[in-house]
């Protein structure tokens, strides 16, 4: 079946290292979006991914959706505390119009 | 408030009781979604409403979850005779329903099942 998977699982830096997480999905999406988790939180939407080689910024953050649509990364330059959560990936499901698929998550830790 | 909306927060349950989470949309979201969070785990997709369409059950787990919605409006997720692994967060989010658009999540309920 249709999956999305994402990695690394898990992810400690130190303060103001760089970190990058990556996403495939095993059919071709129409569209990827990405969801931050706090620790204790829910997910909260960042962003949306629809043009094939997309880049798009959010001042340290910095999205990219594959030439072939079925894959994405996401990298954080100068990781802050504040950057501690869970990351998550999502496309949409195959006949699913606006069900998404999540990927599991890349958890990342920052030490000060 | 403007977002999405769950209740209770937390749940704390005894083995084979029946439980009820509630979440209410975002006002003018036709789609609502429910989800379930294991500890440390991504996001396992339960039941999807649309409008008036019939509801995508398809991520139910067993046929003690039952799930209903109230027009656009509020949903409750049912759960009877609680098992131990039901312990989770169950997640609501809701989204416009026009496309493959964002979803929007509420706070979620944390189920604690003794």
């Amino acid at each position: 079946g249709q999956q999305v998977m994402q990695i690394p699982q898990y992810q400690h830096v130190q303060e103001g290292e760089d970190f990058t997480t990556y996403c495939n999905s095993s059919t071709t999406l129409s569209n990827i979006q990405w969801y931050k988790q706090r620790p204790g939180g829910h997910p909260v939407f960042l962003i949306q991914l629809v043009k094939s080689g997309e880049v798009k910024k959010q001042k340290r953050l910095t999205f990219q959706f594959g030439e072939a649509k079925k894959n994405s990364s996401l990298h954080i330059t100068a990781t802050q505390t504040t950057d501690v959560g869970t990351y998550f990936c999502a496309g949409p499901r195959w006949g699913g119009y606006n069900k998404l698929i999540f990927g599991a998550g890349t958890r990342l830790a920052v030490h000060p | 408030g403007a977002g999405v909306s769950q209740s209770p927060s937390n749940k704390v349950t005894e083995k084979g009781k029946d439980v009820e989470l509630r979440c209410d949309p975002i006002s003018g979201h036709t789609a609502l979604y429910w989800y379930r969070q294991r500890l440390g785990q991504g996001l396992e997709f339960l039941i999807y409403f649309q409008g008036n369409s019939a509801p995508d059950k398809s991520g139910l787990p067993s046929d003690r979850f039952s799930a209903e919605r109230t027009g656009e409006s509020v949903s409750t997720l049912t759960i009877q005779r609680t098992q131990q692994e039901d312990s989770a967060v169950y997640l609501c989010a809701s989204s416009l329903g026009t496309g493959q658009e964002t979803q929007y999540f509420g706070p979620g309920t944390r189920l604690l099942v003794l």
